[in-house]
């Protein structure tokens, strides 16, 4: 079974400061997806950025982009610019892509808040 | 449009009550997924449906029975509802087995 391990339960910073959430796992599988879901205030669960474990090149999303180590297992997620309408939960997650349905395993969220 | 819709949104019942949350999605997606939420923001997988066909239940109470009548709908059957039960349930689908997942808006589920 995989562990998500999100170290931070809370962070705060200034608008247009830039903030990077860790986020370490534990897996013996060799393929699978990595994830970070950002939760607002409303508790929709949105999409920010995926990562799949065999591609090296770090994804990247407009003001969102991951720093993918695989061989130590860390998955950071780095908001450059940020902007109060960052101000969220946020969650890393991991999913098993070899078959099946497993599902997504979640971390336990950083609550990230962005200060006008 | 919306992808992955849940009803109700706002579910308040008393112990010992069965309730239903239903799920519905118009991407045509072949799987579908149930979370719950718990009071500190922790999300876990209850249950996956693959082509109507259930593919795990991690440990839930045999008291939450997912229900699938076609491949676009999955609804969850709550019997006997406890204080415990409490929590925010989401709906989710995706393409494939194991890829990105796209969720519902959620049910906040209040047993008092």
């Amino acid at each position: 079974a995989q562990t998500v391990t999100q170290s931070q339960p809370e962070m705060s910073v200034q608008e247009a400061e830039t903030v990077t959430l860790s986020c370490t796992y534990d897996t013996s599988e060799n393929n699978y997806y990595l994830f970070w879901y950002k939760q607002p205030p409303s508790r929709q669960m949105i999409l920010v950025i995926r990562q799949e474990a065999y591609k090296q090149q770090n994804a990247t999303e407009n003001r969102f982009s991951v720093n993918f180590q695989k061989a130590a297992k860390s998955f950071s997620l780095k908001i450059s610019d940020s902007q109060l309408g960052d101000t969220a939960m946020y969650f890393c997650a991991f999913m098993y892509s070899g078959g099946g349905a497993d599902g997504l395993t979640f971390g336990k969220g950083t609550h990230l808040i962005i200060q006008p | 449009d919306t992808a992955v819709s849940q009803t109700p949104k706002y579910l308040v019942t008393q112990m010992g009550n069965d309730k239903s949350i239903k799920c519905e999605q118009n991407l045509g997606h072949d799987t579908m997924y149930w979370y719950k939420q718990d009071s500190k923001k922790f999300l876990k997988i209850m249950f996956s449906y693959n082509n109507k066909e259930l593919i795990i239940n991690e440990t839930v109470p045999n008291r939450f029975s997912p229900k699938s009548p076609d491949k676009a709908h999955l609804n969850l059957h709550i019997n006997s509802l406890e204080l415990g039960d409490s929590a925010v349930y989401f709906c989710a689908s995706s393409p494939l087995a194991n890829y990105e997942q796209y969720f519902g808006p959620g049910t906040r589920l209040t047993v008092t």
